[in-house]
């Protein structure tokens, strides 16, 4: 049974859309979430951080939010560009300082 | 954010060889890191959790005599890959968590192929 799960997929969208990404967690433990990038072959590059306090956040043209109550984070990209595509991955963290559980990933086009 | 770097960057090795996969945090002390590997077109699936000065933690199913972790300095983790198989070919990534604010950083990770 996976705990963390992520809709669609994958994405293909034409330059310029806005977009959301879907995360969700069976487990209500949460400390916090994170969204991450993967582009082929490398590491992770962490994108945004929310707290289980917390509802929002932002960074440039990402918005994350976290809704505890139903398990849920989303992640808006607006007005997407061919850089935007990868691999987005997100992942809980059930307690401060242990190990963060992973979603399967969505993969993203983003078609000039 | 932390800075986490990861060496070597790609490894090819023969069947039966060991590979040592080292992990560094150049910028703050981690007193845990984290061992994940993924597969192709799959997500990150944790290995262990490596704790300086004592054993590392291994998840289910994950072979601690052939997976060897070592977190000798607050700075360093060693995961040394024994007896390679080609089964054992994946892309291996390590992570430290910085506090106060628990959040995780990666290094560019280590992609393993054994022939």
């Amino acid at each position: 049974k996976q705990e963390v799960t992520q809709i669609p997929a994958a994405l293909s969208v034409p330059e310029g859309e806005n977009l959301v990404l879907n995360c969700s967690f069976t487990d209500s433990a949460i400390y916090n979430l994170q969204w991450f990038r993967q582009d082929p072959g490398k590491g992770l590059t962490s994108l945004l951080l929310i707290q289980s306090s917390q509802r929002e956040q932002t960074s440039g043209r990402l918005n994350a939010s976290l809704d505890k109550s139903s398990g849920r984070s989303t992640l808006y990209i607006a007005a997407s560009q061919p850089g935007d595509s990868a691999t987005y991955l997100c992942a809980k963290g059930r307690n401060y300082g242990q190990n963060f559980v992973f979603g399967p990933g969505t993969r993203l086009s983003v078609l000039p | 954010g932390a800075v986490v770097s990861q060496h070597p960057s790609r490894v090819i090795c023969k069947s039966g060889t060991s590979v040592k996969i080292e992990c560094r945090s150049l910028d703050f002390q981690a007193t845990t890191m984290f061992w994940y590997r993924q597969f192709p077109k799959q997500s990150l699936m944790l290995m262990a959790t490596s704790n300086e000065g004592s054993k590392a933690t291994y998840e289910q199913g994950v072979e601690k005599d052939k997976f060897l972790i070592n977190h000798a300095s607050l700075t360093l983790s060693t995961l040394t890959v024994t007896s390679a198989h080609p089964e054992d070919s994946s892309f291996y990534i390590c992570s430290t968590i910085q506090a106060p604010i628990n959040e995780q950083f990666f290094g560019p990770g280590t992609r393993l192929t054994v022939l």
